[in-house]
């Protein structure tokens, strides 16, 4: 079966814009997580959603936000772009509320860069 | 709170050679997951094992084994033989059971060199 499906792979904004990033889960998977990657903070947890409603937000500014629509399929959307912002963000779905013992699979993520 | 620390930045080692990726965690509860996943280049993060709290036994899988030790907690990760497409970042993750999310440690980058 297909697996996660993140678009656009790469994106070029500069500070100030917003951007939308969109991730199709695993079919029959309600669960879908979003985690940034950067090489000074590693891999950080920024929310999920199940059955359209976010579940676990982490420690990420109000810039930061998403949303699940009823096919499961997400977007998470970031306003107001930074320098910092630049990373590579991951999408992540599972078929059970999580995480607990579900195992994430992930897609191949949308690298951003913010000049 | 959750936490898992991966000492091993980066390990090169030659076609052939035995490694092993250490993986410390910490949790207050008594049921928790850890996982290993892979990140090749290409950055998509593939899983490679779970193993719940209350399982320590050793687990074997081809050229892959894992070693779970509660009494010290890790969870440390063996490639024996190691080829030149095992070269990635291999991430440690720990989710408690009620946890919100899955704690990643900062990955150790291996490269096998032919």
């Amino acid at each position: 079966k297909a697996g996660v499906t993140q678009t656009p792979r790469y994106l070029i904004k500069t500070r100030g814009q917003q951007v939308t990033l969109s991730c199709s889960p695993i079919s029959g998977h309600r669960s879908v997580s979003w985690y940034q990657q950067t090489p000074g903070q590693g891999l950080q947890f920024l929310f999920e959603y199940f059955s359209e409603t976010q579940r676990n937000k982490g420690n990420f500014p109000g810039r930061f936000s998403g949303r699940q629509f009823s096919n499961s399929r997400s977007e998470m959307n970031v306003s107001t772009l930074e320098l910092g912002d630049s990373a590579l963000y991951l999408c992540a779905s599972s078929g059970g509320q999580g995480p607990g013992a579900n195992v994430l699979t992930f897609g191949a993520g949308s690298r951003l860069t913010v000049l | 709170a959750q936490k898992v620390t991966q000492a091993q930045t980066e390990i090169s080692v030659v076609e052939k050679e035995d490694v092993t990726l250490d993986c410390v965690y910490e949790t207050r509860d008594t049921t928790y997951y850890l996982f290993w996943y892979k990140q090749p280049p290409s950055g998509e993060l593939v899983f490679l094992i779970r193993r719940n709290s209350f399982d320590e036994q050793n687990e074997i899988s081809g050229r892959y084994s894992w070693n779970f030790q509660k009494s010290t907690s890790s969870f440390n990760f063996t490639i024996t033989a190691s080829q030149v497409v095992d070269s990635a970042v291999y991430f440690c993750a720990l989710s408690e059971a009620q946890g919100d999310d899955m704690r990643f440690g900062a990955g150790t980058r291996l490269t096998v060199k032919p």
